[in-house]
């Protein structure tokens, strides 16, 4: 059982390119997000999706798109990178329906630099 | 967005030591704490989901309590050891729809020297 994969686990993107961080998950969880995490600050969630076709904005959601066409599947677009996009990116996924406290299971993490 | 707040940011004991940690959230309209462990490079992985004032997990070394009436959970390891090395992140929120609620501290990096 995969969990959730994500790849690339490293990228360096030069200032303006655009890119895609695949992200996948085979426990048919409803539920995906992203996450970005920087020194000092934590977690902060980028977008989420609820479901196929359903997504919405978190915390942090300036610079990124998002897509949910089927449940196991969320990737993460970088438009027009930007240096302050320089982060480690998880994502993670979750179960639906068993009310407060869902376990989020998260990914290896992807490390971008933007240069 | 919910502030939750880890302390210390980090720490160092000797093997054998044991320590704890504090994660402060806000006490209104909570839902569930989530404890995780992260390893740089690999994924965090889920130590114990709390929801109840009064609740105590334990895995192992490693238990929790959370106070949900003044907004603190605390962690333990007893007789740390060099793979406890580790950040632990706590996380506040929950509910339906709990991957987009959560709201993350920023962690307690913990070094066990042997």
């Amino acid at each position: 059982n995969a969990g959730v994969t994500q790849t690339p686990k490293f990228q360096v993107l030069k200032t303006g390119q655009s890119m895609t961080l695949q992200c996948a998950q085979d426990m048919n969880h409803e539920y995906m997000s992203w996450y970005r995490q920087d020194p000092g600050m934590g977690l902060r969630l980028i977008h989420y999706s609820v479901g196929a076709g359903i997504t919405d904005q978190g915390e942090v959601p300036n610079g990124y798109n998002v897509s949910r066409s089927t449940t196991e599947d969320f990737p993460l677009r970088l438009l027009s990178a930007a240096p302050s996009q320089t982060s480690v990116y998880f994502c993670a996924s979750s179960p639906r329906g068993t009310g407060v406290g869902n376990t989020i299971y998260f990914g290896e993490g992807s490390w971008l630099t933007v240069v | 967005i919910l502030n939750v707040e880890q302390s210390p940011q980090s720490l160092h004991v000797q093997e054998g030591d044991s320590t704890n940690f504090t994660c402060s959230f806000p006490s209104s309209n909570f839902y569930a704490l989530h404890w995780y462990r992260w390893e740089t490079a690999k994924s965090p992985e889920a130590l114990f989901v709390m929801t109840l004032n009064g609740d105590e997990k334990k895995k192992g070394r490693i238990s929790a309590t959370l106070n949900t009436k003044e907004g603190y959970s605390y962690l333990y390891i007893k007789g740390s050891q060099p793979e406890d090395s580790a950040t632990y992140l706590c996380a506040t929120g929950g509910g339906l729809g709990s991957a987009r609620q959560l709201t993350f501290g920023s962690g307690t990096q913990l070094t066990v020297l042997p």
